[in-house]
């Protein structure tokens, strides 16, 4: 049930852009996307759900495929701040809980 | 409260011993969960609640997990006869019925 994150790790120069993609085997309700920089917990960013729908925050976007039980994150013009490990989490349609990818780990250097 | 709070911060105990971590969630938040994070792992999710009742429990690794909400506010995560392999950080979250979770600070199990 643990959705499948790639790439496991990526390294960016300020300024460039990113894509995160989290995919899942089983017909999914929502997708949440979360940061979390190294010994803080985990942070919310942004929730999408079954509709394909879009979402936008600063310039961090999401999309949402439902029909491929696919979602991505696009991080653009990414800052330093940016810098932390980013989790999907996927809950099944019918269900509650929330179980999360194994995350991508995501380094923005000067 | 003004977030999730979680109890002790860190706890280390012998083999063998039984623990107690408290969770208590954001005031209002229906749904509680407990997850389990190694160092560099996504949360593993281990079971979560609707106002009192347990509504999955199927992440629990074995029988000696066990977790209640008995007033549908405070949580406790009991895990007896602890093992080397169950040190780990230990996540509760809250949130409304399908909205954003919120995590606490977590309870760093050390098992010796």
């Amino acid at each position: 049930q643990q959705p499948v994150q790639s790439p496991q790790a990526v390294i960016l120069r300020e300024g460039e852009d990113a894509v995160i993609n989290c995919s899942s085997s089983k017909a999914l309700y929502s997708v949440h996307w979360y940061r979390q920089k190294h010994g803080e917990a985990p942070v919310f960013l942004m929730i999408l759900l079954k509709g394909g729908e879009q979402k936008g925050h600063d310039k961090i976007s999401a999309s949402f495929n439902e029909k491929k039980q696919q979602s991505s994150l696009y991080l653009t013009a990414s800052q330093l701040s940016y810098s932390g490990t980013y989790f999907c989490g996927t809950a099944q349609t019918g269900a509650n809980n929330l179980f999360f990818g194994t995350g991508t780990r995501l380094t923005v250097i000067p | 409260g003004a977030g999730v709070s979680q109890s002790p911060r860190y706890k280390v105990t012998k083999r063998g011993q039984d623990v107690a971590l408290r969770c208590d969630p954001i005031s209002g938040h229906v749904s509680l969960y407990w997850y389990r994070q190694a160092l560099g792992q996504g949360p593993e999710f281990l079971t979560y609640f609707n106002y009192e009742a347990q509504q999955d429990k199927s992440g629990l690794p074995n029988d000696r997990f066990s977790a209640e909400r008995p007033e549908g506010s405070i949580s406790t995560l009991t895990i007896q006869r602890t093992e080397q392999r169950d040190s780990a950080m230990y996540r509760c979250a809250s949130s409304l019925p399908r909205e954003k979770l919120f995590f606490g600070s977590g309870t760093q199990l050390s098992v010796l």
